[in-house]
């Protein structure tokens, strides 16, 4: 089956400390996006890539960071950096970021205490 | 700056009641325009799209949506609505050309009582 995966699900991180969200596809798709999704916000786009080896920075990118080493892999880490990080995670990919649809995966929970 | 309103963040409706959501967007260009609809601990699916030719366009599940150029907006209608309709719906817009990326809006929360 086509689509995308996201691990973990939920995720528990001492404050201070850096955590990778992991998210893969395997759709071919040249576009991948990360947003947080926070209640009443809606998603807020963090990073994008449409390429390989190439990401571009979102309208909240202040405290994470990506990389594009694979088409299929477009991991998010977020730093110790990040004032406010417990949040809903939601990776994304499209083949073409104009003419498609996006395609989603069921998102990562994660919790910083 | 490029951005995508939604101008109900929630509605509630009883069932078999008409549904409009409001979405507007700022850009001046061809645009492709998008609604996404989130049930309950499911993953964002994608209800219906618009790219070219007929400004009304028909979804899953009964949904449509009417583009107006001159008015910037996509609205998202259903004639009746059912409890399975309960979701969040979300508004979303791809900025193409040099900044290329998909824009949402807030999202509009619907709950339908039975």
């Amino acid at each position: 089956d086509g689509g995308i995966t996201q691990s973990p699900k939920y995720l528990f991180r001492k404050e201070g400390q850096n955590v990778t969200l992991s998210c893969e596809q395997n759709l071919n798709h040249d576009a991948m996006y990360w947003y947080r999704q926070d209640p009443g916000q809606g998603l807020r786009l963090i990073y994008y890539s449409q390429i390989v080896n190439d990401f571009q920075k979102g309208d909240i990118a202040e405290g994470y960071s990506v990389s594009r080493e694979k088409k299929e892999s477009f991991p998010l880490t977020v730093t110790s950096a990040q004032k406010n990080p417990t949040a809903f995670y939601l990776c994304a990919s499209s083949g073409d970021t104009g003419n498609t649809e996006a395609f989603f995966g069921q998102g990562t929970r994660l919790t910083v205490v | 700056a490029q951005s995508v309103s939604q101008h109900n963040h929630h509605v509630i409706l009883s069932e078999a009641a008409s549904l409009e959501l409001g979405c507007n967007y700022s850009y001046g260009g061809t645009v492709n325009l998008f609604w996404y609809v989130q049930y309950p601990g499911q993953h964002l699916q994608l209800l219906l799209k618009y790219f070219s030719g007929d400004p009304l366009v028909k979804g899953i599940k009964g949904f449509e949506a009417e583009f107006i150029k001159s008015k910037f907006s996509f609205n998202l209608r259903k004639p009746s609505v059912q409890w399975s309709d309960t979701a969040e719906y979300f508004c979303a817009v791809p900025f193409g050309g040099r900044d290329d990326k998909i824009i949402f809006g807030k999202g509009t929360r619907l709950h339908i009582l039975p």
